[in-house]
């Protein structure tokens, strides 16, 4: 089956270590997004990357950062300059620019301890 | 820049009610519109869009919405709730930046089903 898996669900991290988080897609996608979401905020996007070894910051990049070396790929690393990291991060794919739907991945919940 | 405001972070109906979630949405080009549904500690799925062709817009679950330009409203509307309608939702609107495309969403409302 197609789509988009995330990993790991749930993630503990201590102040000031960066974590990894990882976003996989099998859709054959060109377009790849990160959001955190947080309560009564809805989602904000992070990164975002339309092609192979491009990326553009979003809303809120900072304390963040993104690579896309493979088309299916889009990792995402929560640095330690993030100052509130504490969230439920989600990744999206969309086929291209000229269509309309973005498909998520269950997300990854990272929590700060 | 195009923008969703949802009214009432949380709604509440009983089982066999109608379903009313509110959105409007503030856009200077027509807009394209989405409702998303999420259960807990899932990712978001999509309900329905609006790309400008037939202004009420049928989506999966006996979800619905309508289109109307003059009040800049997509309101999703479901007859009868289910227990299982239990979730949030999300409303966005695509947003066009140097032919590349985001969504926006709104803060989302939570939608409470009781027996």
């Amino acid at each position: 089956d197609g789509g988009i898996t995330q990993s790991p669900k749930y993630l503990f991290r201590k102040e000031g270590q960066n974590v990894t988080l990882s976003c996989e897609q099998n859709l054959n996608h060109d377009a790849m997004y990160w959001y955190r979401q947080d309560p009564g905020q809805g989602l904000r996007l992070i990164y975002y990357s339309q092609i192979v070894n491009d990326f553009q910051k979003g809303d809120i990049a900072e304390g963040y950062s993104v690579s896309r070396e493979k088309k299916e790929s889009f990792p995402l690393t929560v640095t330690s300059a993030q100052k509130n990291p504490t969230a439920f991060y989600l990744c999206a794919s969309m086929l291209g620019h000229l269509s309309n739907e973005q498909f998520f991945g269950p997300g990854t919940r990272l929590t700060v301890l | 820049a195009q923008s969703v405001t949802q009214l009432g972070s949380h709604v509440s109906v009983s089982e066999g009610a109608l379903v009313l979630l509110r959105c409007n949405y503030s856009s200077s080009v027509p807009p394209y519109l989405f409702w998303y549904v999420q259960y807990p500690n899932q990712g978001l799925q999509l309900l329905l869009k609006y790309t400008s062709a037939a202004t009420l817009v049928k989506g999966i679950n006996g979800f619905e919405a309508e289109f109307k330009k003059s009040e800049t409203s997509f309101h999703l509307t479901k007859p009868s709730a289910h227990m299982s309608d239990a979730a949030e939702y999300f409303c966005a609107v695509r947003q066009m930046n140097t032919g590349f495309q985001k969504l926006v969403f709104g803060t989302g409302t939570r939608l409470l089903v009781s027996p």
